[in-house]
C-alpha cells in the first residue's frame, strides 16, 4: 500500500511552452502533497507544498507563478511549469503524506525527469 | 537556521566491514530524523526514523541531542547496500510540517 504515481517519467519539451507532471496517491488519500525538485548528485530541494482544496505554500525563491500547482482532490496533485526555460530542465519528484493511526509518513513518487530545449 | 548536514558525498568500503553515514542537524526546536534510502534505478522509500528506535536492514541511529547528530550504522556491510542514503529532518511549523533532506552520500559497497 501508499503507492504514489508521477506522470509522465520523461518529457522533453521546447523553450517557451508549458508542462504538467501529475502526482496521484493510488491507495491513499493524502491532504498534503509536496513538490521537489534533484539536481543531478544534488539533494531534494523543497519547491511547495500542496493542500487540498487550498493554495499552495511555496518555498522562498521558489516563483509560484512559474511553477503552478493544483491539489483539487484528495489523490491528485499537479505541477506546471510555465513557459519553461532550459535552466528548468531537472528531475521533479512529488511525496504525499499518508496518515496512519499512529504515524504520518511521506511517500515517494518515481519522479518525472523534464528536459528544456 | 533548520539545516541537515551530510559531509560526506562518498562512503566507500569491503563487504562486511562496519559503515557509519554521518548526519548533523541544525534546528532550535525538538527534532524529529529520518533517514531515507535510494537504490540505483528506484524511488526514494523510508529506511528509518528516530522515534521508532528500530533496525531496520541491520541499521541502526541513534539521536544525539548533545551532538546534534543522528549518525547512521550498520556492522557488517552488504553488496547490497549500495545506494544513495539521505538524512532528512521534519520541521513543525505553519500550516504543515515538512521535510529537509541533507545533500546525501552515496555509499559504495566493494565485493
Amino acid at each position: 500500500g501508499a503507492v504514489v504515481s508521477q506522470h509522465p517519467s520523461r518529457v522533453i519539451c521546447k523553450s517557451g511552452t508549458s508542462v504538467k507532471i501529475e502526482c496521484r496517491s493510488l491507495d491513499f488519500q493524502a491532504t498534503t502533497m509536496f513538490w521537489y525538485r534533484q539536481f543531478p548528485k544534488q539533494s531534494l530541494m523543497l519547491m511547495a507544498t500542496s493542500n487540498e482544496g487550498s493554495k499552495a505554500t511555496y518555498e522562498q525563491g521558489v516563483e509560484k507563478d512559474k511553477f503552478l500547482i493544483n491539489h483539487a482532490s484528495l489523490t491528485l496533485s499537479t505541477l506546471t511549469v510555465t513557459s519553461a526555460h532550459p535552466e528548468d530542465s531537472s528531475f521533479y519528484i512529488c511525496s504525499a503524506r499518508y496518515l496512519g493511526r499512529s504515524y504520518n509518513e511521506q511517500f515517494f513518487g518515481p519522479g518525472t525527469r523534464l528536459t528544456v530545449l | 537556521a533548520q539545516r541537515v548536514t551530510q559531509p560526506e558525498k562518498l562512503l566507500s568500503v569491503f563487504k562486511g566491514a562496519p559503515v557509519e553515514l554521518k548526519c548533523n542537524y541544525s534546528y532550535s526546536g525538538s527534532p524529529e530524523l529520518f533517514w531515507y534510502v535510494q537504490y540505483s534505478r528506484q524511488r526514494l522509500q523510508l529506511l528509518l526514523r528516530h522515534i521508532s528506535r528500530e533496525s531496520i536492514k541491520g541499521f541502526t541511529a541513534d539521536l544525539n541531542k548533545g551532538e546534534t547528530s543522528f549518525h547512521l550504522k550498520k556492522p557488517f556491510a552488504q553488496e547490497e547496500d549500495s545506494a544513495m542514503y539521505y538524512c532528512a529532518l521534519k520541521l513543525y511549523g505553519g500550516a504543515t510540517n515538512k521535510l529537509i533532506f541533507g545533500t546525501g552520500t552515496l555509499l559504495a559497497v566493494q565485493p
